[in-house]
């Protein structure tokens, strides 16, 4: 059984830095690519991060560039999200994605994660 | 690329047939478009990607089609489970895009 396992979202400071974990079990993690993807409460999904199998590609959405990295271990299956300089808007449920298949395109997501709550506020 | 989803909110009855529009801003490739359907307290679920081929475990009442810029998720006959958000998403190049959703309530 594909598991999807997130963890380290919390209260933060505006400006403050949080990282975000996914544990991963039941599929070959590092022959996927793998992103993070957001909601704010109340509101619609939105692509954060994606990274390749092989850690070669990552890509960012604009609204996070320069303040977020993504990150993966294939030896520990599991995936990562370094946010700093956080923003209000930044405060969302954060869910962990898998792609659907191994490509040399990202591609759709066939399993999620149940999500780790990041808040930003004074 | 911007997705646009209308309507913002779909009024029906169990038993009735649901479509659902995806515009986008420019064409897309159709093996890049992917829909999904989110319940409340849940994580979405992917019901189609490649803008037709429904995903495992996708009731076959769900159909996507089209191509370009319009493409359609058609629910043939709403069942009560139905009822809930479908988003569309843009895949295949980065940004990967999400359209704003539409919501399927019971009238």
């Amino acid at each position: 059984e594909v598991q999807l396992v997130e963890s380290g979202g919390n209260l933060v400071q505006p400006g403050r830095s949080l990282r975000l974990s996914c544990a991963t079990s039941g599929f070959n993690f590092d022959g996927y690519a793998m992103h993070w993807v957001r909601q704010a409460p109340g509101k619609g999904l939105e692509w954060v991060s994606g990274v390749s199998w092989n850690s070669d590609v990552m890509a960012y959405a604009d609204s996070v560039k320069g303040r977020f990295t993504i990150s993966r271990d294939n030896a520990k299956n599991s995936l990562y999200l370094q946010m700093s300089s956080l923003r209000p808007e930044d405060t969302a449920l954060y869910y962990c994605v898998k792609d659907t298949h191994h490509s040399a395109n990202w591609e759709a997501f066939d399993y999620w994660g149940q999500g780790t709550l990041v808040t930003v506020s004074s | 690329i911007v997705l646009t989803q209308s309507p913002g909110t779909l009024s029906l009855s169990p038993g009735e047939r649901a479509t659902l529009s995806c515009r986008a801003s420019q064409s897309l490739s159709s093996t890049y478009l992917a829909w999904y359907q989110q319940k409340p307290g849940q994580a979405p679920r992917l019901l189609v990607y490649g803008a037709s081929s429904r995903a495992t475990d996708t009731p076959d009442r769900f159909s996507g089609s089209g191509s370009g810029t319009d493409f359609i998720l058609t629910i043939s006959r709403l069942e009560p489970e139905d009822f809930a958000v479908y988003y569309c998403q843009h895949y295949g190049s980065s940004p990967l895009t999400f359209g704003g959703g539409t919501l399927v309530e019971i009238k």
